[in-house]
């Protein structure tokens, strides 16, 4: 596709329930990055992908948080027993990339606003 | 850790006139990235800076990286409304992860 694409756009989970948000990266995008972004903030890392490696998973906020990229192309976040504070716009990103992938643009998707009620 | 942090949080702007935001850092950077994220919409890519002094151009945007690479700022010249939106830098160290400042919310006054 032209662009990241993100889905669901909105996910409203009851307390305690498990969800999987996705991430379609830019064909060809070595480098695939997750954010989360509170009202009003800007965006906190959470993890970075090179092709399938996760190479940096030190922003994810807990053990409840897990991300995945197995082929390198598309990435799962996946967040179990979710909690009232886990509500924010989750934002993938993707670059060109490779061992400088932090040196590239990142190109953003649309987010999955999730909330917790 | 590091820390990104940006003023003014709110700008608001009369129609036509300049501002500036600025952006520091408390680690010396390798460089810098600001983009501009409209209301509903995900971050933008406008630039990027890697040396230190160096000012870029984008039209009416003036971006600057400072002497010691800790800050960095965006100028922008006869505000027009397109530019309502929320600028964010976002400075890289060294072997770390990009990180984003709390952003600039401008707000434009026709």
């Amino acid at each position: 596709g032209a662009g990241v694409s993100q889905s669901p756009r909105y996910k409203v989970a009851k307390r305690g329930q498990d969800v999987a948000l996705r991430c379609d990266p830019i064909s060809g995008h070595v480098s695939l990055f997750w954010y989360q972004q509170a009202l009003g903030q800007g965006p906190e890392f959470l993890t970075y992908f090179q092709n399938e490696a996760q190479l940096d998973k030190s922003g994810l906020p807990s053990d409840r948080f897990f991300a995945e990229r197995p082929e390198g192309s598309v990435s799962t976040l996946k967040i179990q027993r979710t909690q009232q504070e886990d509500s924010a716009v989750y934002l993938c990103a993707s670059s060109l990339g490779g061992t400088g992938g932090f040196n590239s643009p990142l190109h953003f998707g649309n987010g999955t606003r999730l909330t917790v009620t | 850790g590091q820390q990104v942090m940006q003023i003014p949080q709110y700008q608001h702007v009369q129609e036509g006139e300049d501002f500036t935001t600025y952006c520091n850092s408390s680690t010396t950077l390798s460089n810098i990235q600001w983009y501009k994220q409209r209301p509903g919409g995900h971050p933008v890519f406008l630039i990027q800076l890697v040396k230190s002094g160096e000012v870029k151009k984008q039209k009416r945007l003036t971006f600057q990286f400072g002497e010691a690479k800790k800050n960095s700022s965006l100028h922008i010249t006869a505000t027009q409304t397109t530019d309502v939106g929320t600028y964010f830098c976002a400075g890289k160290a060294a072997g770390n992860k990009l990180t984003f400042g709390g952003g600039t919310r401008v707000l434009v006054k026709p």
